[in-house]
This record gives C-alpha cells, structure tokens and sequence, in this order.
C-alpha cells in the first residue's frame, strides 16, 4: 500500500519562501509528482521526481529523497495567486493510477 | 493548447438513477482515468484505461460504475444506480503514456445526488 503525509495548511507573505514537505511510505516507488489545485478547479501538475534531488521549474522547485521517503515543494517569490491547495501524489506500483496525498492549503496573504 | 473537456459541469440527480459523465480527452492521448474528489477531502482514482479495456481500478470502482469509450473521441463514466455518497468532483484525466508522463485533468463534473 501506500501513505502519504503533509501539513494541512500553511500561511506566507507575498514576496516570501516557502517549503511544503510530504513524506510517503510505499511498497514500490515509481514517482513523485506535485500538483496544485485551486478551489473548486482541477489539479494541474507542477512538476515530478523520480531520482534523488532538486527539480527546478522557475519559481517552483521539488525535491526527493528515496531512502527518506520525503520530498518538497519549494515556492519562491510567492504571489496572492499561489494560494492553493498543494498535492502531493505518487504513481501505484504499475504506474497506472496517481495516490494522492490531501494536500496543503497554502494561504498567501500581502 | 490541447485540453481535457467534461460535460456537463454539474449534474444533479436523485439517488437511484443512472447517470453518464463525459468526457474528451487529448486527442493523442492513449490512456484515460477517472478520478473523483468529495468536497473536503483528498482526490481519489476510480480507474485507469488503455486500448480499450480497463487497465486497473479501485475499491471505490465496484459494480456500479461502468467506463466506455463508445467513439473514437468520447471516454465516459457510468453509474448505474446512484447514492447519496456518490456526491462528489469527478475528474478526466488523459496521458500519452504510463510512468512518468504527465496526466492531465479536465476541469471536472460536479454531481449532486439528492
């Protein structure tokens, strides 16, 4: 099976850094990805990790360790339109179907 | 830029109906899903589907539900009989491929069964 964690919500200022952790725990891993979803919209995918390291996408950039079982989602230059729900998800082991985690609902105040 | 389209945006229904859900995925696309969100809570897969048959699906994907690709466009969802826990986001999504492709969403159907 598979288990993912984050926080529920998160608050940051416009302008700032902030850091969205997930840890995971699976029976085989085939790859993390980071989507964002707004409310009441459809996720859209921001990026994914299948080796170890930083993934970098202009101002989103994730990161993963395997043997921790941890990866992030790093926001840089936060604007008001990044407040969103976060999600992180994995591929099952035949890589056919996402889990998802519940996401973290970051709140980007000015 | 190519998309995933869902219709109808919202579908009410009474509990005990069948519903269809439809939708349109990425013309190049070759394999298909169905996800489904309840308000407040974490998106769910439902089923997965490749050259025309069902290439894996969940708990939540018993006898009720019923997926098709009647054409050569069209990839829809079918509940048969519907329930009050029914209620909820269902998600298209459609990628060129398995593993590490990308997975688009559509923009969802919201169904309320009442």
């Amino acid at each position: 099976g598979q288990n993912i964690d984050q926080p529920t919500e998160m608050t940051a200022t416009e302008g700032a850094i902030v850091q969205i952790n997930c840890t995971y725990q699976t029976s085989g891993f085939n790859g993390l990805f980071w989507y964002q979803q707004h409310a009441g919209e459809a996720p859209t995918f921001l990026s994914y990790n299948v080796l170890d390291g930083l993934e970098e996408k202009g101002r989103f950039s994730s990161f993963l360790s395997r043997s921790k079982g941890y990866s992030y989602l790093l926001l840089k230059e936060l604007q008001m339109k990044d407040s969103a729900s976060y999600l992180c998800a994995l591929f099952n082991q035949a890589g056919t179907a996402l889990i998802f985690g519940k996401g973290t609902t970051l709140s980007v105040s000015s | 830029e190519p998309e995933v389209t869902q219709t109808p945006s919202h579908q009410v229904t009474q509990m005990g109906q069948e519903v269809i859900l439809r939708c349109v995925p990425i013309s190049n696309h070759l394999y298909f899903y169905w996800y489904r969100q309840i308000l407040g809570q974490k998106v769910e897969f439902l089923v997965s589907f490749y050259n025309n048959e069902i290439s894996e699906k969940s708990e939540i994907f018993d006898d009720q539900f019923s997926v098709e690709r009647p054409d050569g466009s069209n990839f829809t969802l079918k509940i048969r009989s519907t329930k009050l826990e029914d209620s909820a986001m269902y998600f298209c999504a459609s990628s060129a491929g398995t593993g590490l492709y990308e997975q688009y969403f559509g923009p969802g159907t919201r169904l309320t069964v009442t």
